[in-house]
């Protein structure tokens, strides 16, 4: 059972515009969120976790539980957040991840 | 840039010819996992270690094998019953079974003709 939705394959924005990528996801646990980002040529690496509640490179995520999801969020989008995101569930044991969302920014 | 290692980036394979991917990593982490990367259907987990000797199955381990005799080890092997093993594959480990973060390898693109 697909436990991770990321509805948009493709996502396009011009720089300095607000973005957002969806994510949706079903557990009926507590789940523990993460956006993960491959930027070209890089590894994937870690973006953000729900439990931190933190901001980097300016996204941030919300968990709605009300809603289950997990969108991420940037109020300016800039050329270097052009690549390739990936949200990810983990019930502890394992990963679960979206089939990922690539972005990008155009100048 | 070291922490996860995965070799080679490229490998090249006959049909029906079974092949082992690389995966050493050096940060003391317990657990370690292998993801198949296929365009549009995002990362999908094919078999995971959380301490050595022992694994289990992920989502897609048909046609695959790992060992996990070492702690900085866990190899994966796509066998020929594996039907469509071209595909790009990543290797993760994380600190402990609690899966708090992962961390990932380069990744190997395997291509079998």
């Amino acid at each position: 059972a697909q436990r991770v939705t990321q509805p948009e394959k493709l996502l396009s924005v011009f720089k300095g515009a607000p973005v957002e990528l969806k994510c949706n996801y079903s557990y009926s646990g507590s789940p523990e969120l993460f956006w993960y980002v491959q930027y070209s040529r890089q590894r994937l690496q870690l973006l953000l976790r729900h439990i931190s509640r933190e901001s980097i490179k300016g996204f941030t995520a919300d968990l709605n539980k009300g809603e289950t999801s997990f969108h991420l969020k940037k109020p300016f989008a800039q050329e270097e957040d052009s690549a390739m995101y990936y949200c990810a569930l983990s019930d502890r044991n394992q990963f679960y991840f979206g089939t990922g969302t690539s972005l990008t920014v155009i100048p | 840039d070291g922490g996860i290692t995965q070799s080679p980036k490229y490998l090249f394979r006959k049909e029906g010819q079974n092949v082992t991917l690389s995966c050493e990593q050096n940060l003391n982490h317990d657990a370690m996992y292998w993801y198949r990367q296929d365009p549009g259907q995002g990362l999908r987990l094919i078999y995971y270690s959380q301490i050595v000797n022992d694994f289990q199955k992920g989502d897609i381990a048909e046609g695959y094998s790992v060992s996990r005799e070492k702690k900085e080890s866990f190899p994966l092997t796509v066998t020929s019953a594996q039907k469509n093993p071209t595909a790009f594959y990543l290797c993760a480990s994380s600190k402990d079974s609690k899966v708090y973060e992962q961390y990932f390898g380069p990744g190997t693109r395997l291509t079998v003709t």
